[in-house]
């Protein structure tokens, strides 16, 4: 049974970066089936997609982050990662990593639990 | 605000139907048959139960359907049972190869 699991930091300071990893176990990152992805739901809020990458480090990224946004992969490690700069209250959300599958990898069918991230000072 | 719309609520009563509406435009749900929902209980990850508009993944009950007609996707619940009780997301890729999400939709089960 595959399972995803996100780690980092609960707490960020406004304008720093924030740095999560997602580590995948029960299946290989390396799968040439397989990309995968990040999902952020604000507090009461909905889901905004944040990107996908594929293990060979392709990757699509929400227009919206993309200047602040980048998304990675260690195959050595079995995970794969967030970096988010310059974080403003706005970015305030449980952060969710997933495996997007499907022809446009659209489709998130495995999910980690998710981790709260403030941005506080 | 998001780029598909949902309804912020809907209810029902144990054993009735409902249906959830989700729009976009041609260049998302009305371009490609690529049209996801999910359940989310409070405190819980999103659970993917319908996708490509009307299959099953496996182990998902048959009471939630999907369909679509033009630029507007719906998820049918039948049957109505007091454990649907959950917020609903609709998404869709995108022609910009990105995945759009509805704002949600929370159903009430009376």
């Amino acid at each position: 049974q595959l399972q995803l699991q996100e780690s980092g930091p609960g707490l960020v300071k406004p304008s720093e970066t924030l740095s999560l990893t997602c580590t995948v176990s029960g299946g290989s990152i390396s799968s040439s089936s397989y990309y995968w992805g990040w999902i952020r739901q604000p507090p009461g809020k909905g889901l905004e997609w944040i990107g996908n990458v594929y293990y060979s480090g392709t990757t699509y990224y929400n227009p919206s982050l993309k200047s602040r946004l980048t998304i990675s992969v260690d195959t050595s490690k079995n995970q794969f990662s967030l970096k988010l700069s310059s974080m403003t209250a706005a970015d305030t959300a449980v952060y969710y990593c997933a495996r997007p599958i499907g022809t446009f990898y659209s489709i998130f069918d495995y999910w980690g639990q998710g981790i709260l991230v403030t941005v506080s000072s | 605000q998001s780029a598909l719309t949902q309804p912020a609520s809907v209810s029902g009563s144990p054993g009735q139907s409902i249906t959830i509406s989700c729009t976009g435009t041609t260049s998302d749900i009305g371009g490609y048959n690529y049209v996801s929902w999910y359940q989310q209980h409070p405190g819980k990850a999103p659970k993917l139960i319908i996708y490509d508009v009307t299959k099953w993944p496996s182990g998902v009950s048959n009471r939630f359907s999907g369909s679509k007609s033009g630029n507007t996707a719906s998820l049918t619940i039948s049957g109505l049972q007091a454990e649907d009780e959950a917020d609903y997301y609709c998404s869709s890729y995108r022609s910009t190869s990105t995945v759009e999400f509805g704002g949600g939709t929370k159903l009430t089960v009376l």
